[in-house]
Protein backbone atom coordinates (compact mmCIF):
# COMPACT_ATOMS: atom_id res chain seq x y z
CA UNK A 1 0.00 0.00 0.00
CA UNK A 2 0.90 3.66 -0.38
CA UNK A 3 3.18 5.23 2.27
CA UNK A 4 2.62 8.27 4.97
CA UNK A 5 5.42 9.24 6.80
CA UNK A 6 4.75 11.87 10.00
CA UNK A 7 7.81 13.63 11.41
CA UNK A 8 8.55 13.94 14.28
CA UNK A 9 7.34 10.55 15.57
CA UNK A 10 7.87 11.63 19.53
CA UNK A 11 8.26 15.79 20.71
CA UNK A 12 8.36 17.37 23.99
CA UNK A 13 8.02 20.69 24.44
CA UNK A 14 7.79 23.59 27.08
CA UNK A 15 4.41 24.71 27.89
CA UNK A 16 3.17 27.77 25.40
CA UNK A 17 5.58 27.16 22.56
CA UNK A 18 4.59 25.61 19.48
CA UNK A 19 5.19 22.34 17.64
CA UNK A 20 4.91 21.00 14.02
CA UNK A 21 4.00 17.74 12.85
CA UNK A 22 4.80 17.04 9.29
CA UNK A 23 2.87 14.65 7.37
CA UNK A 24 3.87 13.15 3.84
CA UNK A 25 2.81 11.06 1.36
CA UNK A 26 5.82 9.08 -0.60
CA UNK A 27 4.54 7.78 -3.62
CA UNK A 28 1.38 9.62 -4.42
CA UNK A 29 -0.73 12.85 -4.32
CA UNK A 30 -2.14 13.42 -1.58
CA UNK A 31 -5.32 16.02 -2.51
CA UNK A 32 -6.88 15.03 0.77
CA UNK A 33 -5.56 14.82 4.11
CA UNK A 34 -7.20 14.23 7.65
CA UNK A 35 -5.52 15.26 11.27
CA UNK A 36 -6.30 12.93 14.36
CA UNK A 37 -5.98 13.53 18.08
CA UNK A 38 -6.15 10.04 20.09
CA UNK A 39 -6.07 9.84 23.92
CA UNK A 40 -4.52 7.17 25.77
CA UNK A 41 -7.08 4.50 25.83
CA UNK A 42 -9.52 6.08 23.20
CA UNK A 43 -10.07 6.12 20.38
CA UNK A 44 -9.22 8.43 16.83
CA UNK A 45 -11.37 12.06 17.10
CA UNK A 46 -11.01 13.20 13.35
CA UNK A 47 -9.62 17.35 14.23
CA UNK A 48 -9.79 18.63 10.61
CA UNK A 49 -9.97 17.73 6.88
CA UNK A 50 -7.58 19.77 4.59
CA UNK A 51 -7.47 19.93 0.59
CA UNK A 52 -4.34 20.75 -1.34
CA UNK A 53 -4.35 24.31 -1.76
CA UNK A 54 -7.44 25.55 0.72
CA UNK A 55 -8.38 26.43 4.02
CA UNK A 56 -8.47 23.46 6.33
CA UNK A 57 -12.03 22.17 7.78
CA UNK A 58 -12.30 21.97 11.51
CA UNK A 59 -14.40 19.22 12.96
CA UNK A 60 -16.97 20.82 15.89
CA UNK A 61 -14.90 21.71 19.35
CA UNK A 62 -11.75 21.85 17.21
CA UNK A 63 -9.78 25.34 17.71
CA UNK A 64 -9.09 26.02 14.62
CA UNK A 65 -6.43 29.04 15.76
CA UNK A 66 -5.25 27.08 18.02
CA UNK A 67 -4.54 23.96 15.79
CA UNK A 68 -3.14 25.64 12.35
CA UNK A 69 -2.98 23.17 9.73
CA UNK A 70 -1.20 23.97 6.38
CA UNK A 71 -1.31 22.34 3.26
CA UNK A 72 0.31 23.60 0.43
CA UNK A 73 1.61 20.85 -1.71
CA UNK A 74 -0.04 17.66 -3.05
CA UNK A 75 2.66 15.80 -0.64
CA UNK A 76 2.64 17.80 2.78
CA UNK A 77 0.68 18.92 4.71
CA UNK A 78 1.73 20.34 8.62
CA UNK A 79 -0.42 20.93 12.07
CA UNK A 80 1.20 22.99 14.36
CA UNK A 81 0.13 23.22 17.87
CA UNK A 82 0.45 26.70 18.94
CA UNK A 83 0.94 27.92 22.47
CA UNK A 84 0.67 24.18 23.55
CA UNK A 85 -0.50 23.27 27.31
CA UNK A 86 -0.56 20.17 29.45
CA UNK A 87 -4.01 19.12 27.94
CA UNK A 88 -2.91 19.30 24.29
CA UNK A 89 -0.52 16.09 25.37
CA UNK A 90 -1.96 13.52 22.76
CA UNK A 91 -1.03 10.87 19.84
CA UNK A 92 -1.61 12.90 16.38
CA UNK A 93 -2.46 10.94 13.37
CA UNK A 94 -2.51 11.82 9.77
CA UNK A 95 -4.10 10.43 6.83
CA UNK A 96 -3.69 10.85 3.43
CA UNK A 97 -5.56 9.82 0.18
CA UNK A 98 -5.56 10.88 -3.14
CA UNK A 99 -8.74 11.50 -5.12
CA UNK A 100 -9.74 8.10 -5.72
CA UNK A 101 -8.22 5.62 -3.64
CA UNK A 102 -8.41 4.38 0.44
CA UNK A 103 -7.05 6.62 2.91
CA UNK A 104 -3.57 5.56 4.02
CA UNK A 105 -2.36 6.54 7.57
CA UNK A 106 1.21 7.92 9.44
CA UNK A 107 2.45 6.51 11.84
CA UNK A 108 1.64 9.22 14.09
CA UNK A 109 3.16 12.16 16.86
CA UNK A 110 3.65 11.31 20.27
CA UNK A 111 3.11 15.12 21.80
CA UNK A 112 3.97 15.28 25.49
CA UNK A 113 4.00 19.53 26.86
CA UNK A 114 5.61 19.88 29.68
CA UNK B 1 -26.63 11.12 15.73
CA UNK B 2 -24.73 9.01 13.66
CA UNK B 3 -22.99 6.42 15.76
CA UNK B 4 -20.43 3.37 15.27
CA UNK B 5 -20.19 1.12 18.30
CA UNK B 6 -18.26 -1.89 19.14
CA UNK B 7 -18.40 -4.61 21.18
CA UNK B 8 -16.62 -5.13 25.01
CA UNK B 9 -13.44 -2.83 25.84
CA UNK B 10 -11.48 -5.93 25.42
CA UNK B 11 -11.82 -9.47 24.01
CA UNK B 12 -9.18 -12.29 25.58
CA UNK B 13 -9.00 -15.66 23.75
CA UNK B 14 -6.79 -18.61 23.27
CA UNK B 15 -4.21 -19.32 20.74
CA UNK B 16 -6.07 -20.87 17.75
CA UNK B 17 -9.73 -20.28 18.37
CA UNK B 18 -11.66 -17.56 16.45
CA UNK B 19 -11.68 -13.96 17.68
CA UNK B 20 -15.38 -12.37 17.20
CA UNK B 21 -15.74 -8.56 16.98
CA UNK B 22 -18.48 -6.54 16.09
CA UNK B 23 -19.23 -3.39 15.07
CA UNK B 24 -22.78 -2.20 15.11
CA UNK B 25 -23.90 1.51 13.56
CA UNK B 26 -26.92 3.86 14.22
CA UNK B 27 -28.83 6.44 13.05
CA UNK B 28 -27.63 6.10 9.22
CA UNK B 29 -27.04 3.21 6.47
CA UNK B 30 -23.27 3.61 5.35
CA UNK B 31 -22.25 2.52 1.94
CA UNK B 32 -19.35 0.57 3.36
CA UNK B 33 -17.79 0.18 6.55
CA UNK B 34 -13.84 -0.59 6.96
CA UNK B 35 -11.73 -2.64 9.57
CA UNK B 36 -8.42 -1.46 10.90
CA UNK B 37 -5.74 -2.73 12.73
CA UNK B 38 -3.51 -0.38 15.69
CA UNK B 39 -1.09 -1.24 17.77
CA UNK B 40 0.05 0.97 20.87
CA UNK B 41 1.94 3.65 19.92
CA UNK B 42 1.13 3.05 16.11
CA UNK B 43 -1.40 4.69 12.86
CA UNK B 44 -4.03 2.57 12.35
CA UNK B 45 -3.15 0.07 9.15
CA UNK B 46 -6.20 -1.13 6.90
CA UNK B 47 -7.33 -4.54 6.92
CA UNK B 48 -10.50 -4.68 5.33
CA UNK B 49 -13.29 -2.78 3.56
CA UNK B 50 -16.81 -4.53 2.82
CA UNK B 51 -19.78 -2.63 0.81
CA UNK B 52 -23.37 -2.44 1.50
CA UNK B 53 -23.94 -4.71 -1.36
CA UNK B 54 -21.10 -7.48 -0.03
CA UNK B 55 -22.58 -9.88 2.69
CA UNK B 56 -18.50 -11.55 3.12
CA UNK B 57 -15.62 -10.46 2.78
CA UNK B 58 -12.29 -12.26 3.04
CA UNK B 59 -8.25 -12.18 3.14
CA UNK B 60 -6.24 -14.85 4.33
CA UNK B 61 -7.41 -15.53 8.38
CA UNK B 62 -9.72 -12.70 8.16
CA UNK B 63 -13.52 -12.00 7.07
CA UNK B 64 -15.46 -9.67 7.53
CA UNK B 65 -19.44 -9.69 7.00
CA UNK B 66 -22.14 -7.17 6.44
CA UNK B 67 -25.88 -7.25 8.14
CA UNK B 68 -27.62 -4.38 6.62
CA UNK B 69 -30.61 -5.70 8.45
CA UNK B 70 -29.09 -6.07 11.96
CA UNK B 71 -26.86 -3.03 11.33
CA UNK B 72 -23.95 -4.80 11.76
CA UNK B 73 -20.66 -6.04 10.54
CA UNK B 74 -18.50 -8.79 12.12
CA UNK B 75 -14.97 -9.02 11.58
CA UNK B 76 -13.39 -12.95 12.25
CA UNK B 77 -9.54 -13.72 12.79
CA UNK B 78 -9.80 -17.95 12.26
CA UNK B 79 -6.43 -19.72 14.31
CA UNK B 80 -5.76 -16.28 16.14
CA UNK B 81 -2.24 -16.18 17.08
CA UNK B 82 -0.49 -14.13 19.62
CA UNK B 83 0.72 -11.42 17.48
CA UNK B 84 -2.79 -10.91 16.69
CA UNK B 85 -2.99 -8.81 19.55
CA UNK B 86 -3.67 -5.81 19.09
CA UNK B 87 -6.68 -3.10 19.14
CA UNK B 88 -9.23 -3.56 15.98
CA UNK B 89 -11.13 -0.54 14.50
CA UNK B 90 -14.10 -0.45 12.49
CA UNK B 91 -14.80 3.05 10.76
CA UNK B 92 -17.08 4.24 8.12
CA UNK B 93 -16.17 6.35 4.95
CA UNK B 94 -12.86 6.55 3.49
CA UNK B 95 -13.15 6.41 -0.40
CA UNK B 96 -13.73 9.44 -2.55
CA UNK B 97 -14.71 12.34 -0.85
CA UNK B 98 -15.69 10.49 2.30
CA UNK B 99 -13.60 11.04 6.10
CA UNK B 100 -12.76 8.00 8.02
CA UNK B 101 -14.65 8.34 10.84
CA UNK B 102 -13.17 5.39 13.74
CA UNK B 103 -15.35 3.41 16.24
CA UNK B 104 -13.91 2.92 19.96
CA UNK B 105 -12.15 0.08 18.68
CA UNK B 106 -12.12 -3.49 20.74
CA UNK B 107 -8.95 -4.74 22.21
CA UNK B 108 -7.94 -8.54 21.19
CA UNK B 109 -5.28 -10.48 23.31
CA UNK B 110 -4.92 -13.82 22.04
CA UNK B 111 -3.21 -15.76 24.72
CA UNK B 112 -0.67 -18.72 24.20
Amino acid sequence: GAVVSQHPSRVICKSGTSVKIECRSLDFQATTMFWYRQFPKQSLMLMATSNEGSKATYEQGVEKDKFLINHASLTLSTLTVTSAHPEDSSFYICSARDRLSEAFFGQGTRLTVV
Amino acid sequence: SQKIEQNSEALNIQEGKTATLTCNYTNYSPAYLQWYRQDPGRGPVFLLLIRENEKEKRKERLKVTFDTTLKQSLFHITASQPADSATYLCARGGTSYDKVIFGPGTSLSVIP
